[in-house]
């Protein structure tokens, strides 16, 4: 098993649907995180969880919805999304014995809306 | 507050010469910095990080970085270019005490030309 996996890779929605990213981590890691990449803009914090619980939410609108059920796992539900909503969504973990501060990232899902 | 600059959004070396990708910050408290890695629709590797041990830092693929207080810089230095070297690479600055948050630079796309 790979450190952080995410799950679906690509992923192509309609503005009404309604889809669901996973993120699943295998570090032992005690926090996850959303990160959204555009083209040409800087990696845009989006949600912390520690412990389970959110710790960080940079202004993110509401059709974006995480959800934390242990620290192994996270959401990401995506609802009414918008076409500047496309992007590299990606997952992360943190944290553990000796922890410095880096994140470990999964390989991304990449989210098309038309 | 906290904050990346990296210099130069593009970066072309042929191969076998040095590569050399700068990053400034910025941090009211002794950081912790990161380097990643990031190839093409995959998520961020870590390259190297300074977390306050030597202020020069060797990591993965025979990248390394050297802290410079005084000039508030962790550039990033290769010898000798290889074209799998091509890719994204972002520099990330965290705080001692606040490391759940990692503050990432811009990026700087970097090209090897045979």
């Amino acid at each position: 098993e790979t450190g952080v996996t995410q799950t679906p890779r690509h992923l192509v929605m309609g503005m009404t649907n309604k889809k669901s990213l996973k993120c699943e981590q295998h570090l032992g890691h005690n926090a996850m995180y959303w990160y959204k990449q555009s083209a040409k803009k800087p990696l845009e914090l989006m949600f912390v969880y520690n412990f389970k619980e959110q710790t960080e939410n940079n202004s993110v609108p509401s059709r974006f919805s995480p959800e934390c059920p242990n620290s192994s796992h996270l959401f990401l539900h995506l609802h009414t999304l918008q076409p500047e909503d496309s992007a590299l969504y990606l997952c992360a973990s943190s944290g553990g014995q000796g922890y410095t501060g880096e994140l470990f990232f999964g390989e991304g899902s990449r989210l098309t809306v038309l | 507050a906290q904050s990346v600059t990296q210099l130069g959004s593009h970066v072309s070396v042929s191969e076998g010469a040095l590569v050399l990708l700068r990053c400034n910050y910025s941090s009211s408290v002794p950081p912790y910095l990161f380097w990643y890695v990031q190839y093409p629709n995959q998520g961020l590797q870590l390259l190297l990080k300074y977390t306050s041990a030597a202020t020069l830092v060797k990591g993965i693929n025979g990248f390394e970085a050297e802290f410079k207080k005084s000039e508030t810089s962790f550039h990033l230095t290769k010898p000798s270019a290889h074209m799998s070297d091509a890719a994204e690479y972002f520099c990330a600055v965290s705080e001692r005490d606040n490391t759940d948050k990692l503050i990432f630079g811009t990026g700087t796309r970097l090209q090897v030309f045979p």
